[in-house]
Order: structure tokens, then C-alpha cells, then sequence
């Protein structure tokens, strides 16, 4: 069974500099989806920024980029030029491509905080 | 405009009542999911939707019912044997799409359930 994992339950950073949230996966398979949700706290689930495996190129949306190592099976998220707006919960997600089901598999969650 | 509506916004259930969560979408997806969250935790699957009538269990679905007898709704009854039903509850939709089609959910903006 596949399974993220997001090993930093909270990061901080100052209002206009760089974060990166980390995020590994386990899985056996080679085609799949990665993406990353933010949860502000109106609690309602946004897509930021999605990658489909079997592209090498990483994924950019504006500020936010991923760093996807497949090899790895890390999926990290990049986001510059951090504004207040962007404190939120930070969950990354797994979808198998082969899974009838479209389940989603979801980490744990960042609690990311900007210092104004 | 289209999207996700959940209903009510804020939910107070007494112990031993059975209560239905509304959701419904016009972006014509396939599948429809409900997710569990806990404070400080990611998100659990309590049950999903591929077609109009048929269900499947999600990791949690003990306590839960749902229906799926229009594409647009798929309701969620939280019943007396949930034995902890507080949590905040999100409804979610996506397409089925076969191959390797985009297939991120959609979520409403939540349902705040609390036993009183």
C-alpha cells in the first residue's frame, strides 16, 4: 500500500523569503500524481500545484514549484516570496494512476506560519 | 459559478441522534468522497462514490452511511453508533477520467460537526 509522509509537522518563515516543505512517498508503482493542497483557516482544500510522474519537468505555479525527485520518491514544495496569505496547513497527496478506486493518499500536513 | 456546496456551515448533534451532512456539486463529476478530519491530523476517508448507486467503504466507515442516487449529491448520515462523530467533515469531487487524465479533487468549504 502506498503511504506520504510529511516529516515536518510545522516550518516558520519571514514574510518574503523561501520555504521548502518536505514530503515522501512509498510506492511501487511508476505512473502516478502528486499534489499539493493548502488548507488556510477557512478549512477549505485548494490544489496548489499537481505533477504527474512520468514528467521529469517540475511543476511552477506562479511562486509555488515542487522539487520531484522519483528516484527518491520525494515530492518537496518551494514556495518564494513568501506573503502572509500563504499560512496555511500544507498536505501532499498520492494518486495512483493504476487505482480504479481514485483514492487519494494524504500526509499528515505542514502547519507553515509567516512572520510579518 | 461552479463548485461544491456543503451544508449546514455548523452542525450540533445530541448523543444518540442520527445527522445528515449535505453535499452537492454542478461540475458534473463522476466521483464524489467524504473525508474525516481530526484536529492537527490529515484527512481520512470515510466513504466514496464512482457512479450514481454504488458505494465503497473508505478506512473509517464505521458509524457512517451515504447515499448516491442523483450524480450531483452524495449525503453523508453521521449514525448514533459513531461512537466520537466530532470532527470537521469535507465532501470532495473528481473526474474519473480513464488513462492518464487529471483527476485532482474539488473540495467544499467543510462541515463542523459537535456532539452536545
Amino acid at each position: 500500500a502506498q503511504t506520504v509522509t510529511q516529516s515536518q509537522p510545522e516550518m516558520s518563515v519571514q514574510e518574503a523569503e523561501t520555504v521548502t516543505l518536505s514530503c515522501t512517498y512509498d510506492t511501487s508503482e511508476s505512473d502516478y500524481y502528486l499534489f499539493w493542497y493548502k488548507q488556510p483557516p477557512s478549512r477549505q482544500m485548494i490544489l496548489v500545484i499537481r505533477q504527474e510522474a512520468y514528467k521529469q519537468q517540475n511543476a511552477t505555479e506562479n511562486r509555488f514549484s515542487v522539487n520531484f525527485q522519483k528516484a527518491a520518491k520525494s515530492f518537496s514544495l518551494k514556495i518564494s516570496d513568501s506573503q502572509l496569505g500563504d499560512a496555511a496547513m500544507y498536505f501532499c497527496a498520492y494518486r495512483s494512476v493504476m487505482d480504479s478506486n481514485y483514492q487519494l493518499i494524504w500526509g499528515a500536513g505542514t502547519k507553515l506560519i509567516i512572520k510579518p | 459559478d461552479g463548485g461544491i456546496t456543503q451544508s449546514p456551515k455548523y452542525l450540533f448533534r445530541k448523543e444518540g441522534q442520527n445527522v445528515t451532512l449535505s453535499c452537492e456539486q454542478n461540475l458534473n463529476h463522476d466521483a464524489m468522497y467524504w473525508y474525516r478530519q481530526d484536529p492537527g491530523q490529515g484527512l481520512r476517508l470515510i466513504y466514496y462514490s464512482q457512479i450514481v448507486n454504488d458505494f465503497q467503504k473508505g478506512d473509517i466507515a464505521e458509524g457512517y452511511s451515504v447515499s448516491r442516487e442523483k450524480k450531483e449529491s452524495f449525503p453523508l448520515t453521521v449514525t448514533s453508533a459513531q461512537k466520537n462523530p466530532t470532527a470537521f467533515y469535507l465532501c470532495a469531487s473528481s473526474i474519473v477520467a480513464g488513462g492518464l487524465g487529471w483527476t485532482e479533487a474539488f473540495f467544499g468549504q467543510g462541515t463542523r460537526l459537535t456532539v452536545v
